[in-house]
């Protein structure tokens, strides 16, 4: 059984670039059958898909986070990462690593507990 | 931009039965969409509860089923029990690898 625990400063100042990493244990990130990704949920707020990666590199983003977003993913230490560039205090937020099939059907099988990121000077 | 449509609110009785749905604010959700339904009790992540608009996760009751009603996703509760008030969220799969979370249906039962 697979399970992801995220990473990273709690806290992020306003413009600076918001930094996470997600580790996955009990199996091999590079298994082929699942893409990693991030969801995020603002506080009292539902959940938006930020973005996810394969363990060749591949990534797709959400088209309205695009442009501040960038994933890559580390084979050698079972591990992907998020940044998040030129944050407000909108992109407060707890923030979950996932995995989810590469294929259908697909679906959301792993999630990690979760990590908030408060954005404040 | 895709928004995905949820009741922001429902309550049922213990024992009764409640359908949750999921829509597109533009076009009709069907299964090529591949709606998933997830369920979230805070301060946790969200529990996958249905794949392929009705296929139950492993170990979900089968009090919860999934269906298309018309042109949306549905997520029905036959049979509500107290430990089903949480925060249920469909997911759409809208291709080329983007997904698209709806804005959540708080679920009291009472």
């Amino acid at each position: 059984q697979l399970q992801l625990q995220e990473s990273g400063p709690g806290l992020v100042k306003p413009s600076e670039t918001l930094s996470l990493t997600c580790t996955v244990s009990g199996g091999s990130i590079s298994s082929g059958s699942y893409y990693w990704g991030w969801i995020r949920q603002p506080p009292g707020k539902g959940l938006e898909w930020i973005g996810s990666i394969y363990h060749s590199g591949s990534t797709y983003y959400n088209p309205s986070l695009k442009s501040r977003v960038t994933m890559s993913v580390d084979t050698s230490k079972n591990q992907f990462s998020l940044k998040l560039s030129s944050v407000t205090a909108a992109d407060t937020a707890v923030y979950y690593c996932a995995g989810h099939l590469a294929f259908a059907p697909y679906r959301f099988d792993y999630w990690g507990q979760g990590t908030l990121v408060t954005v404040s000077s | 931009q895709t928004v995905v449509t949820q009741e922001p609110s429902f309550s049922v009785s213990p024992g009764g039965t409640v359908t949750l749905t999921c829509g597109l604010s533009s076009g009709s959700v069907s299964t090529s969409y591949n709606p998933s339904w997830y369920q979230q009790t805070p301060g946790q992540a969200p529990r996958t509860l249905i794949y392929s608009t009705n296929t139950r996760y492993s170990g979900v009751p089968d009090r919860f089923s999934g269906s298309i009603l018309g042109n949306k996703a549905a997520l029905t509760i036959t049979g509500a029990q107290a430990e089903d008030e949480s925060d249920y969220y469909c997911v759409l799969y809208m291709g080329s690898g983007i997904w698209v979370f709806g804005g959540g249906t708080k679920l009291t039962v009472l």
